[in-house]
């Protein structure tokens, strides 16, 4: 069935440091892909999304390519901020009611 | 502003103690969910509503109730709370499913523990 597979967090990395989060996804037909970000007490919120192959969604710094071939939508930031500490969410949406599939989330701490 | 209202944020209660949990959007959005997010589980959809009057389960309906009587509200109910109910809830709302938008508008949470 539909599903989304993140890579497991906690994610830590310094300032600056360059940051990719993977995302897979099982999906039938052409699902839209979305990176939702939670940010510490607060709820979540569209980062970036990308609604057919090839396009990159981007948005703060962060990007990433709709990569049918391998099914996948991986998060790249070259240069993270303490402000970017949150929770990293992808998802599609899917079938006829464009349902949303949800990852489970990948937490990211940065460090001064 | 445009925005998602729930209350309240934070509540402790008992088993049984009948509760609702409000939702409001500002934004004439036609859709509505509900959510719960657990650690280890990520977000879950409780029930969902496509327009006024028209609701339907999502993956853990159980033990939740939900009405859709006006556009800008949808209450969610818990008629007999146990403490597997304990989670973070959030209601989202988003302009239309059907143009694949898939952008949802969260609130800000609440957080309910049942005892």
């Amino acid at each position: 069935g539909d599903s989304v597979t993140q890579m497991e967090g906690p994610v830590t990395l310094s300032e600056e440091a360059f940051l990719t989060i993977n995302c897979t996804y099982t999906a039938t037909g052409y699902p839209s892909l979305f990176w939702y970000v939670q940010y510490p007490g607060e709820g979540l919120q569209l980062l970036l999304k990308a609604t057919k192959a090839d396009d990159k969604g981007s948005n703060k710094g962060f990007e990433a390519t709709y990569r049918k071939e391998t099914t996948s939508f991986h998060l790249e930031k070259g240069s993270v901020q303490v402000s970017d500490s949150a929770v990293y969410f992808c998802a599609f949406s899917a079938g006829n009611n464009r349902k949303l599939i949800w990852g489970l989330g990948t937490s990211l701490a940065v460090n001064p | 502003e445009a925005q998602v209202t729930q209350n309240p944020r934070y509540l402790i209660t008992v088993t049984g103690k009948k509760l609702t949990v409000t939702c409001s959007q500002n934004m004439n959005h036609e859709y509505m969910s509900w959510y719960r997010q657990d650690p280890g589980l990520g977000l879950r959809q409780i029930y969902y509503s496509m327009n006024v009057e028209v609701t339907d389960k999502g993956d853990v309906p159980e033990g939740y109730k939900v009405s859709r009587k006006e556009k800008r509200n949808f209450p969610l109910i818990l008629e007999s709370p146990s403490p597997n109910q304990t989670s973070l809830y959030f209601c989202a709302s988003s302009p239309y499913m059907g143009g694949n938008t898939g952008e949802l508008f969260f609130g800000e949470g609440s957080r309910l523990t049942v005892l």
